[in-house]
């Protein structure tokens, strides 16, 4: 079971900006920094925000993150087609003494 | 340029023994700091991530599952091995390795294999 509470759901027209939640405790987002991954059903994985703002090379800026005590967000501004996929947060728990993901978003381009 | 890639059966009966394994390149698991994780997804449902092993041995575990997962690596054959025990239809998921490195979240998983599924069917 997921201890990073994300919406189930969100979505926006091509152009609008979209902003996903992530929501925590003081063991995991209140204690660390926050990851964002970008999914697409039958294939890997990416990694799209790291250290709750960076960007890896590669990744459009439209994609920003930010944390704010124990939540967290990733705003999509100027959504296009192939943004629509699952969006997870994920951090390290100190209590766990392991990562955790986020229940994930899946966005949807209207 | 890093790749990883897992392998194992595609099917396993309920309460027999899982072993995956992630062969990887591009990259050593003898360099500090580095890590390689298992996770996976079952159908319809969120990323859960099971276990890591750093490049001094470290290992841990998802609580959950603790009891059943065994991590372990072979440095020389660029290999990182997933062994979960006493099966249930309810693991049926695709399982990914993944690179981190750094301890904590760190700077997130940055590169992940295709995955591979596995069902758990009599």
């Amino acid at each position: 079971q997921s201890v990073l509470t994300q919406p189930p759901s969100a979505s926006g027209t091509p152009g609008q900006r979209v902003t996903i939640s992530c929501s925590g405790s003081s063991s995991n987002i209140g204690s660390d920094t926050v990851n964002w991954y970008q999914h697409l059903p039958g294939t890997a994985p990416k990694l799209l925000i790291y250290r709750n703002h960076q960007r890896p090379s590669g990744v459009p800026d439209r994609f920003s993150g930010s944390k704010s005590g124990t939540s967290a967000s990733l705003a999509i501004s100027g959504l296009q087609s192939e943004d629509e996929a699952d969006y997870y947060c994920a951090a390290w728990d100190d209590s766990l003494n392991g990562h955790v993901f986020g229940t994930g978003t899946k966005v949807t381009v209207l | 340029q890093v790749t990883l890639r897992e392998s194992g059966p595609a099917l396993v009966k309920p309460t027999q023994t899982l072993t995956l394994t992630c062969t990887f390149s591009g990259f050593s698991l003898s360099t500090s700091s580095m890590c390689v994780n298992w996770v996976r997804q079952p159908p319809g449902k969120a990323l859960e991530w099971l276990a890591l092993i750093y490049w001094d041995d470290d290992k841990y575990y998802s609580t959950s599952l603790k009891t059943r997962l065994t991590i372990s690596k072979d440095t020389s054959k660029n290999q990182v091995v997933l062994t979960m025990t006493n099966m249930d239809p309810v693991d049926t998921a695709t399982y990914y390795c993944a690179r981190s490195y750094s301890g904590g979240s760190g700077y997130g998983m940055d590169v992940w294999g295709q995955g591979t599924t596995v069902t758990v069917s009599s």
